[in-house]
């Protein structure tokens, strides 16, 4: 059983076009994320939600837009895609408590997916 | 801002030997928490320890051990009994209390030898 998964894994798209990648997990958790990694291997956040209710927003253009149908799901879609949007963008998920007793503060990865734009 | 430093680029090790990678990091906060991530070649992200700050003792799990010092900011990941299969690159990374994202370090890649 995946806990957290990804579609689809590899994606390779002209510039301009539209595209996006589901993520859902099966943990139970109350917090999603979206991280991208670069070429360089540096992951860096971009989005977060907590119950379907956007909670970070980093500076990522606005082309970028996550949208969670409910608390299991965190979808992203990219409009008009840019060289420089070729990356791997992972997701992940955690309980929304931290602390001791819950030890949510882990967070979950995804298996990633690579997205090369032509 | 939080940052996360990870000064070794790259690492290498013997098969059975132990290796050491570091990590430091910046923050005004004293409630936190420091993990040690895996990534081999199939890209996949493993948790490989995880280390409250309120905490004093070192985290330890199996084969991977942590030296805390929560006063240097440091948070390195030893490695005992290195096998092919560490061969990865490793992420050093650190989530405050309040917050919710990772902040990552750069990453240190691992290459192990037979």
């Amino acid at each position: 059983d995946t806990a957290v998964s990804q579609t689809p894994k590899y994606l390779v798209t002209q510039m301009g076009n539209d595209k996006s990648i589901k993520c859902e997990q099966n943990l139970g958790h109350d917090t999603m994320y979206w991280y991208k990694q670069d070429s360089k291997k540096f992951l860096k956040i971009m989005f977060s939600y907590n119950n379907k209710e956007l909670i970070i927003n980093e500076t990522v253009p606005n082309r970028f837009s996550p949208k969670s149908p409910d608390k299991a799901h965190l979808n992203l879609h990219i409009n008009s895609l840019e060289l420089g949007d070729s990356a791997v963008y992972f997701c992940a998920s955690s309980q929304d408590q931290a602390g001791p007793i819950f030890g949510g503060e882990t967070q979950y990865f995804g298996p990633g997916t690579r997205l090369l734009v032509l | 801002a939080q940052t996360v430093t990870q000064s070794q680029p790259e690492m290498s090790v013997q098969e059975a030997e132990t290796v050491t990678l570091s990590c430091t990091y910046d923050t005004s906060e004293s409630d936190y928490y420091l993990f040690w991530y895996k990534q081999p070649p199939s890209r996949q992200m493993i948790l490989v320890i995880r280390q409250e700050a309120y905490k004093q003792q070192n985290a330890t799990e199996n084969r991977f051990s942590v030296n805390f010092q929560k006063a240097a900011k440091s948070f390195s990941l030893k490695i005992s009994d290195s096998q092919l299969g560490d061969a990865a690159m490793y992420f050093c990374a650190y989530r405050n209390q309040a917050g919710t994202a990772l902040i990552f370090g750069k990453g240190t890649t691992l290459s192990v030898s037979s």
